[in-house]
């Protein structure tokens, strides 16, 4: 199976503040990787698909990068609705593995 | 618009059965493959099993393989996960996706998820 790992675990941040957040697969999945929202209590959201690719409808100061290996998630300004776990996913190869989350708090 | 709708969890003891549904509507259900992850309370995701489009392909992750059944009724939009000789490793929510692949352009991914559906396994 393909490893997942995200870092940081968890991440304080302001309103306003730029946040990266990594991740890092096992072994080469090309650019498929997507990238997830999910708040308390309710089900992922899909924020990026193919790495880099804005799914409709979220707003642009999120943003992704990398292929092969390495990726990030990037937001850009913070606003108090983006406090919540980030997952990365890999969909190159099943399982489609996560990693095994961010959450982001109110510093 | 689009909706996955879980349901069928609850309150089960170790060994016996339980079946999950899933109800889509918005779409045509029948051109999509289906998954079901999972979460354990406080943990983060896992992929549980797929269903292609038409049912002819299906897959299953380690942990419930031999367990856990994966099938669709693509007359009436519904998928469904049939659990047998549940653990209680296996008390999670758990969520149906749409899998959204455009596999030339690199591109794999779930779209939409249903609200969840809880299951605990405990005597």
């Amino acid at each position: 199976d393909i490893q997942m790992t995200q870092s940081p675990s968890s991440l304080s941040a302001s309103v306003g503040d730029r946040v990266t957040i990594t991740c890092r697969a096992s072994q080469t999945i090309s650019s498929f990787l997507n990238w997830y929202q999910q708040k308390l209590g309710r089900a992922p959201k899909l924020l990026i698909n193919t790495a880099s690719g804005l799914q409709s409808g979220v707003p642009s100061r999120f943003s992704g990068s990398g292929s092969g290996t390495g990726f990030t998630l990037t937001i850009s300004s913070l606003q108090p609705e983006d406090f919540a776990t980030y997952y990365c996913q890999q969909t190159y190869n099943p399982p489609y593995t996560f990693g095994q989350g961010t959450k982001l708090e109110i510093k | 618009q689009v909706q996955l709708v879980e349901s069928g969890g609850g309150v089960v003891q170790p060994g016996r059965s339980l079946r999950l549904s899933c109800a889509a509507s918005g779409f045509t259900f029948s051109n999509y493959a289906i998954h079901w992850f999972r979460q354990a309370p406080g943990k983060g995701l896992e992929w549980v099993a797929v269903i292609s489009y038409d049912g002819s392909g299906k897959s299953y992750a380690d942990s419930v393989k031999g367990r856990f059944t994966i099938s669709r009724d693509n007359s009436n939009s519904t998928l469904y996960l049939q659990m047998s000789s549940l653990r209680a490793e296996d008390t999670a929510v758990y969520y149906c996706a749409r899998e959204l692949a455009i596999i030339a352009a690199g591109r794999r991914e779930f779209d939409y998820w249903g609200q969840g559906t809880l299951v605990t396994v405990s005597s």
